[in-house]
């Protein structure tokens, strides 16, 4: 059964305007956000991450938001720009920090 | 610096062949881990090792094996391929197996297919 679930399997945004991509999860264990950015024929890199002590986390044109009672976050980009079209994944771990649950990623385009 | 390797880039088996899929980091990183992804179904761990001389099965470890050969070296062998396993293959590699906020390197990823 998948953990950590990304419902939204593409989005379309226009140049200059906020993207928002959605993750939910299912296990309370999971105390470590992350988010990858990843383009074709490349691995995934990471992008951004959130504790479960925290509720935001900025780094540039990139934050996200955590909602522990929800057991949802989200990445939001402002400005979005044409080099954000990729896959985004959220991933999530416990504790113990060496078993990572991915979703199902979600493609973003920015339209020039 | 490489960061991770990851060898082949693509693989074409028959049903009931076997291989191998090498992996190799340079950051000197005590974790490493292969995970594959499927159309979706996101990137789902297969086989970790939390540091060298250790290996650990995650979610999806059936019809796997694989060998720490070094701090360096993870490499992952299906001994008798199945089409269930045409996949992209993607190893990472992360500093610390304690600390939850150590991120992960990624390889670029080998796609097999298995006819």
């Amino acid at each position: 059964d998948q953990q950590v679930k990304q419902n939204s399997p593409s989005l379309s945004v226009q140049e200059g305007r906020i993207s928002i991509l959605n993750c939910d999860y299912t296990n309370s264990m999971f105390d470590y956000f992350l988010w990858y950015k990843k383009y074709p024929a490349e691995g995934p890199t990471f992008l951004i991450s959130i504790s479960s002590i925290k509720d935001k986390n900025e780094d540039g044109r990139f934050t996200v938001f955590l909602n522990k009672s929800a057991k949802h976050l989200s990445l939001h980009i402002v400005p979005s720009q044409p080099g954000d079209s990729a896959v985004y994944f959220c991933a999530a771990s416990g504790r113990t920090g060496n078993q990572f649950y991915f979703g199902t990623g979600t493609s973003l385009t920015v339209i020039p | 610096n490489a960061g991770v390797t990851q060898t082949p880039k693509f693989q074409v088996l028959k049903t009931g062949q076997s291989m191998t899929l090498q992996c190799a980091q340079d950051m000197n990183h005590n974790s490493m881990y292969w995970y594959r992804q499927d159309p979706g179904m996101g990137l789902r761990l297969i086989y970790y090792s939390a540091s060298e001389g250790t290996t650990d099965k995650g979610e999806v470890p059936n019809g796997y094996n694989v060998s720490r050969l070094n701090k360096r070296e993870f490499s992952l062998r299906l001994e008798s391929a199945a089409p269930s396993q045409t996949s992209v293959y993607f190893c990472a590699s992360r500093r610390s197996p304690l600390a939850s906020t150590d991120t992960q390197y990624f390889g670029p990823g080998t796609r097999l297919t298995v006819l």
